[in-house]
């Protein structure tokens, strides 16, 4: 069964860096390409950015470009999202998700979510 | 790049069926989509693939109730017998070689 486990979402000043860490287990975390997905209070879903099966694409939204960094560490199974230079426009909860391929695919499994607030 | 259209909501009787649409821009009309469903306060779940000829594939566990179904730009989602917890948030998502899209997400009431 397939588990998506966030972490690492808190209360930060703007201008201030954040981690995100997504455990995984359940699939052979080092075949699949990763999302990050966030959603601000009240909004819709909005990609962040993608990672494949053995990091050779990595590619960020743009309004996140120049900030977020997608990696993943492919031995202990976990995707991660450095964020420096946080935004209040940043405020949302941010969702992994397992791509459905190696490559570039669609969401096929969520995670539950972790939140991020960015005020002073 | 692709952009995608959906309603902001939608509302249907208990036990009855309705249709969620989400329309591809031109230029991407044969675009795969793939269908999500957030219930309040929930992660979103995978539903289905959906590929402009009509072909879907649904995730675990989906329901039986739950089909899809393409026209030209369109794509949609039916769901059948309506239950309760079928009242949630649709979105329909597509990617570009680089870029992934989200529709604006329907709102769907089971009255």
């Amino acid at each position: 069964q397939v588990h998506l486990v966030e972490s690492g979402g808190g209360v930060v000043h703007p201008g201030g860096s954040l981690r995100l860490s997504c455990a995984t287990s359940g699939f052979t975390f080092g075949t699949y390409g990763m999302h990050w997905v966030r959603q601000a209070p009240g909004k819709g879903l909005e990609w962040v950015a993608f990672i494949a099966y053995d990091e050779s694409n990595k590619y960020h939204a743009d309004s996140v470009k120049g900030r977020f960094i997608i990696s993943r560490d492919n031995s202990k199974n976990t995707l991660y999202l450095q964020m420096n230079s946080l935004r209040a426009e940043d405020t949302a909860v941010y969702y992994c998700g397992k791509s459905c391929s190696s490559g570039s695919c669609y969401s096929d499994y969520w995670g539950q979510g972790t939140l991020v607030t960015v005020s002073s | 790049q692709p952009v995608l259209t959906q309603s902001s909501s939608a509302s249907a009787s208990l036990g009855s069926s309705v249709k969620l649409t989400c329309t591809l821009n031109s230029g991407h009309s044969d675009y795969i989509i793939a269908w999500h469903q957030q219930q309040p306060g929930k992660a979103p779940r995978y539903l289905m693939k959906l590929e402009g000829n009509g072909n879907y594939n649904k995730g675990s566990g989906v329901p039986d109730r739950f089909s899809g179904s393409s026209f030209g730009a369109d794509r949609y989602l039916t769901i059948s017998n309506l239950q309760s917890e079928d009242e949630a948030d649709y979105y329909c998502e597509t990617w570009d070689s680089n870029n992934w899209v989200f529709g604006g997400g329907t709102k769907l009431t089971v009255l």
